[in-house]
């Protein structure tokens, strides 16, 4: 089973800069998450969709970052413009909807901003 | 959802049980108990959750206490590759159930 793509994996942008990230899912998974992780801390949520509806985005910093979910598939997240504050891992998961399901991460990308 | 506690780390000797402690002393009938680990520059992987019962699957065992306050991940033969920072998580049962993740307890395992 295929299990969930990321890209880039890694990325340097200068501040001000816009960047992108790319996330597929396991095919079937109607559940979608971003999250940011900083170095030494946990993953902390920035949005949460169900098919191509957000859910949840209370933790996403809306006058830069956004994200979307077209047809309910594919992902993308855009930071414009980057702080250096955004320099941190960001991992894509996705599962089955429902508290009983077991959510499946990739590999995250890892962004340095300078 | 309810929130977790957990110690900050803990080591355990190759080949002996890694007992890994979690309170969730505010958790609600309808909230399950997860648990995910993270080795180093890797995506969180899960490793197992329940309700009520304990729950046993390959990698590992998790036990609720009767009034699930608390529970204790066991994983029975510790390795080096088991190094990593373990995530206890009370997550409430539902379509739009968040999955929200506290500090973790790093793990070392030592030869």
């Amino acid at each position: 089973e295929a299990g969930v793509a990321q890209s880039p994996r890694y990325k340097i942008i200068e501040k001000r800069q816009s960047v992108a990230f790319w996330c597929n899912p396991i095919s079937g998974h109607a559940t979608l998450y971003w999250y940011q992780q900083i170095l030494g801390q946990g993953p902390k949520l920035l949005i949460q969709f169900q098919n191509n509806g957000v859910v949840d985005d209370s933790q996403l910093p809306k006058d830069r970052f956004s994200a979307e979910r077209l047809k309910g598939v594919d992902s993308t997240l855009k930071i414009q413009p980057a702080k250096l504050e955004d320099s941190a891992v960001y991992l894509c998961a996705s599962s089955f909807p429902g508290g009983s399901t077991e959510a499946f991460f990739g590999q995250g990308t890892r962004l340095t901003v300078v | 959802d309810a929130k977790t506690t957990q110690p900050p780390s803990m080591d355990c000797a190759e080949g002996r049980a890694a007992n890994l402690p979690c309170n969730h002393s505010t958790i609600s009938g309808n909230e399950y108990v997860y648990w995910y680990r993270q080795i180093h520059s890797q995506g969180p992987q899960y490793i197992i959750h329940g309700l009520k019962n304990n729950e046993t699957n390959e990698m590992a065992s998790l036990i609720i206490t009767e009034d699930r306050k608390s529970s204790t991940l066991i994983l029975p033969h510790a390795t080096l590759r088991d190094t990593a920072v373990y995530y206890c998580i009370v997550r409430v049962a539902g379509a739009n159930s968040k999955l929200t993740f506290g500090k973790g307890i790093t793990l070392s395992v030592r030869p």
